[in-house]
């Protein structure tokens, strides 16, 4: 198993691009959720999903969307990107429903927006 | 609104020594904490805990959960330089998901 695996590791942007965070989980995971660590901010949690087809917003959305597919993949959209989004993104999987909450992170993207 | 508070942010200590990690939480409903670990990359976990007063050990880290008093601490003894990492510590606080809100961390630095 390749558990949660993240693209690209590290991305640049300007002011205004877009762009997509690719996250993809191999464990037939039913949650997934996005982060973004700042630091002295620890994680918080900008979308999550219990499901293929379902998504909700998490702490900080503002500028981002997500879509759920497939159970293997949640990717998140920046549709116009702004220096504060400059940060680490992780995705994690988990079994959901609350049986165990242990999630599982990918690596993460360091993306900066000049 | 929920919250998770870390105390303290920083740590540094010698090779040896035993650190506790705070963790105090305030949340309308409590399913259950975590603990992770996180080097220079991504989050990897510890240990999760949902009920009062049960210890939880791992070698030389353990942790303990109080329901009453709203807290959990993290206990690592004779501490390794290998020890060095953000310990972050997480609430899971909706019954249908596995929806979790984390602290700002503990940043431990052991020296040899």
């Amino acid at each position: 198993n390749a558990g949660v695996t993240q693209t690209p590791k590290f991305q640049v942007l300007k002011t205004g691009q877009s762009m997509t965070l690719q996250c993809a989980q191999d464990m037939n995971h039913e949650y997934m959720s996005w982060y973004r660590q700042d630091p002295g901010m620890g994680l918080r949690l900008i979308h999550y999903s219990v499901g293929a087809g379902i998504t909700d917003q998490g702490e900080v959305p503002n500028g981002y969307n997500v879509s759920r597919s497939t159970t293997e993949d949640f990717p998140l959209r920046l549709l116009s990107a702004a220096p504060s989004q400059t940060s680490v993104y992780f995705c994690a999987s988990s079994e959901g429903q609350g049986y165990r909450n242990e999630q599982f992170f990918g690596p993460g993207t360091r993306l900066t927006v000049l | 609104e929920d919250k998770v508070v870390q105390s303290p942010l920083s740590l540094v200590v010698h090779e040896g020594d035993t650190v506790t990690l705070n963790c105090s939480y305030e949340v309308t409903n409590f399913r259950s904490l975590l603990w992770y670990k996180q080097e220079k990359k991504a989050p990897t976990f510890l240990f999760m805990l949902t009920s009062s007063g049960i210890e939880k050990k791992s070698g030389r880290l353990s942790s303990i959960l109080d329901k009453k008093e709203l807290f959990s601490i993290l206990n690592i003894t004779a501490t390794q330089t290998g020890d060095s990492a953000v310990y972050l510590c997480a609430v899971n606080t909706a019954y249908n998901t596995d929806k979790l809100i984390f602290g700002t961390g503990t940043r431990l630095q052991v020296f040899p």
